[in-house]
């Protein structure tokens, strides 16, 4: 069972460069999430799809847009990385009706120079 | 807009002690809560889910409870012991089907 899949697993960038994180989940789930997790942070929601050509701001989207082309696939991508935004990304998805669990990737260690 | 707060930010503890972590959330209107599990460098690993009318849910030494109605819910662990030890989050499914998580508590179990 893949569940939910994230590449790249680590990716290191220079400041102003651009980069599109991938996010894959085989479980025909309707909603999609992505997070960042900062150190004493906890996680923090950065854009939510609730089906196929849908996405809403989360509670830090700034510096980030998202793409949810098909239900198996939602993209986020940073178009002008800055060191701010060195984080570690998880993906997530879930089934509706909402009282579903949330399944999540294994995240994405990005770090911005 | 809906902000959840844990209590403590961390604790420390002989292996043994049962012990409680709180969490807190402002808007009631939610689907469900769920509480995580994250060891260091590592994902999240759920625990337990309790839906918006349910009171509580056990799993093993792990129970935990919702009030909705006063916005707290509590994650007690029984007999903790060092495998215990990760960061615990509290996480709150809005009407809106948005997730929003706490900081999380980081639980530290002495042998």
């Amino acid at each position: 069972n893949a569940g939910v899949t994230q590449t790249p697993k680590f990716q290191v960038l220079k400041t102003g460069q651009s980069m599109t994180l991938q996010c894959a989940q085989d479980m025909n789930h309707n909603s999609m999430y992505w997070y960042r997790q900062d150190p004493g942070m906890g996680l923090r929601l950065i854009y939510y799809s609730a089906s196929e050509g849908t996405t809403d701001k989360g509670e830090v989207p700034n510096g980030y847009n998202v793409s949810r082309l098909n239900k198996r696939e939602f993209s986020l991508r940073l178009e002008s990385a800055a060191p701010s935004q060195t984080s570690v990304y998880f993906c997530a998805s879930s089934e509706r009706p909402s009282g579903n669990t949330i399944y999540f990737g294994e995240g994405s260690w990005l770090t911005v120079v | 807009k809906q902000e959840v707060t844990q209590i403590p930010a961390a604790l420390s503890v002989p292996e043994g002690e049962n012990l409680v972590l709180n969490c807190s959330f402002t808007d009631s209107a939610i689907y469900n809560l769920q509480w995580f599990r994250q060891d260091p460098g590592k994902g999240l690993t759920s625990l337990l889910l309790i839906q918006s009318s349910q009171r509580e849910q056990t799993s093993g030494r792990l129970n935990a409870s919702l009030d909705k109605s006063s916005g707290r819910s509590t994650l007690y662990i029984a007999a903790s012991q060092p495998g215990d030890s990760a960061t615990y989050l509290c996480a709150v499914r809005n009407r809106d089907d948005k997730i929003i998580f706490g900081k999380g508590t980081r639980l530290h179990i002495l042998p």
